[in-house]
């Protein structure tokens, strides 16, 4: 499984935008990135997922580059209710037989401010 | 949809004892999984399983066991509770198949052996 790397914490102030990078450089050829988000006292909720170049959904964009080394999520104007925690995962989520050890590292704290 | 429901909330067993926490998705997602979060850290995969009557190890399985006689349900047992098992413990559901493993999580079990 490739080993993902991520700032331990960001602050932001609201309505800015807002990029996480994380680094996974052994990713495999079948894997895919997700980013997952956790409030306190809840269970992570699933942001978005992609395998190269683009993706943006209602929530957030997420950009990979052509090597695939890295990923930056990229949440647009932030407010205060997008303070929590931000996982980024890689693993092969199509043959489901590895799908299942996605491996959540510790995350990105992001705190959002005034 | 209740989505992925889990009791109890809390519970706080003396060292020894024994407990099941329970997992129900309505979602009949054939994968569900268990997680354990300690304090300020990632998500540890426990146990998982592909289908009624197959389950399957995860990263930290050793004190819990597990079974799933139903598609809707997977309960986690704890037989001899020890302190290192304080944690919260999340229960989550996926799809088997697709472009995508989008994981459904519960609201989590506080768990405190003392």
């Amino acid at each position: 499984l490739a080993k993902t790397t991520q700032p331990i914490s960001m602050d932001s102030y609201e309505g800015q935008e807002v990029n996480i990078t994380c680094s996974h450089n052994n990713i495999a050829t079948n894997d895919y990135i997700t980013w997952y988000q956790q409030f306190p006292s809840q269970g992570p909720r699933f942001i978005i997922q992609g395998y190269k170049t683009k993706v943006t959904n209602e929530v957030a964009s997420l950009f990979i580059p052509a090597d695939r080394k890295s990923s930056t999520l990229s949440l647009p104007r932030v407010s205060l209710s997008d303070t929590a925690v931000y996982y980024c995962l890689v693993g092969d989520v199509v043959h489901t037989g590895t799908a299942s050890k996605l491996t959540f590292g510790t995350g990105t704290r992001l705190q959002v401010t005034l | 949809n209740a989505g992925v429901t889990q009791t109890p909330k809390f519970r706080i067993l003396k060292i020894g004892q024994s407990m099941t926490l329970q997992c129900t998705q309505d979602m009949n997602h054939n994968y569900m999984y268990w997680y354990r979060q300690d304090p300020g850290m990632g998500l540890k995969l426990i146990y998982y399983s592909v289908g009624a009557g197959i389950t399957d190890k995860g990263e930290v399985p050793n004190g819990y066991n597990v079974s799933r006689s139903t598609t809707e349900d997977f309960p986690l047992r704890l037989e001899l509770a020890a302190p290192s098992q304080t944690s919260v413990y999340f229960c989550a559901s996926s799809l088997d198949r697709g472009s995508y493993n989008e994981q459904f999580f519960g609201p989590g079990t506080r768990l405190t052996v003392l």
